[in-house]
């Protein structure tokens, strides 16, 4: 079956260092959304990523959604204690709302 | 003050029984999911709903049930059937739409133990 896998499962950074994660789909991809899942909290949405080559910012957040739609990344400039946390990618093919979570990488910034 | 409701915040059942969890949502939504979610796993889907007296199997809906006879409630049942049950229970809602569906809104979850 479809597969979303994410990279790397944890992190750890100085505060002020950059952070990746990437998400991988083992089909193409009719969108991707990614979540932030604070320690102890539940995932809240940020972000959607729906066409081919899409780059979209949020403050020190950047998103991509690859050319064939089947990766993804999140990257982080400048890291700050209040990024900690797991985040994740979701993937969805077809037309239907049923999304495939990847694993989720933990970040932990140390001050 | 609109949200997705899961109660109780912590459960703890003996093994063989039955649990139901909770979900109601004031949102709105046409749509409604339960996760499971463990420790280096990500989320995964066990049902989702996308209208009212309709559900679909996610994938581990075994030892699971669930029922949506209302827009607003989406309970989960935790059968003894579950060879694993303890894990953290998320349920989730969203819009449907014509061109894609939009974000999905988790409640707090459900920490369930069983002994």
């Amino acid at each position: 079956g479809q597969q979303v896998m994410q990279i790397p499962q944890y992190q750890h950074v100085q505060e002020g260092e950059d952070f990746t994660t990437y998400c991988n789909s083992s089909t193409t991809l009719s969108n991707i959304q990614w979540y932030k899942q604070r320690p102890g909290g539940h995932p809240v949405f940020l972000i959607q990523l729906v066409k081919s080559g899409e780059v979209k910012k949020q403050k020190r957040l950047t998103f991509q959604f690859g050319e064939a739609k089947k990766n993804s990344s999140l990257h982080i400039t400048a890291t700050q204690t209040t990024d900690v946390g797991t985040y994740f990618c979701a993937g969805r093919s077809g037309n239907t709302g049923k999304l495939i979570f990847g694993q989720g990488t933990t970040l932990q910034v140390k001050p | 003050d609109g949200g997705i409701t899961q109660s109780p915040k912590y459960l703890f059942r003996k093994e063989g029984q039955n649990v139901t969890l909770s979900c109601e949502q004031n949102l709105n939504h046409d749509a409604m999911y339960w996760y499971r979610q463990d420790p280096g796993q990500g989320l995964r889907l066990i049902y989702y709903s996308q209208i009212v007296n309709d559900f679909q199997k996610g994938d581990i809906a075994e030892g699971y049930s669930v029922s949506r006879e209302k827009k607003e409630s989406f309970p989960l049942t935790v059968t003894s059937a579950q060879k694993n049950p303890t894990a953290f229970y998320l349920c989730a809602s969203s819009q449907t739409g014509s061109i894609s569906y939009n974000e999905q809104f988790f409640g707090p979850g459900t920490r369930l133990t069983v002994l």
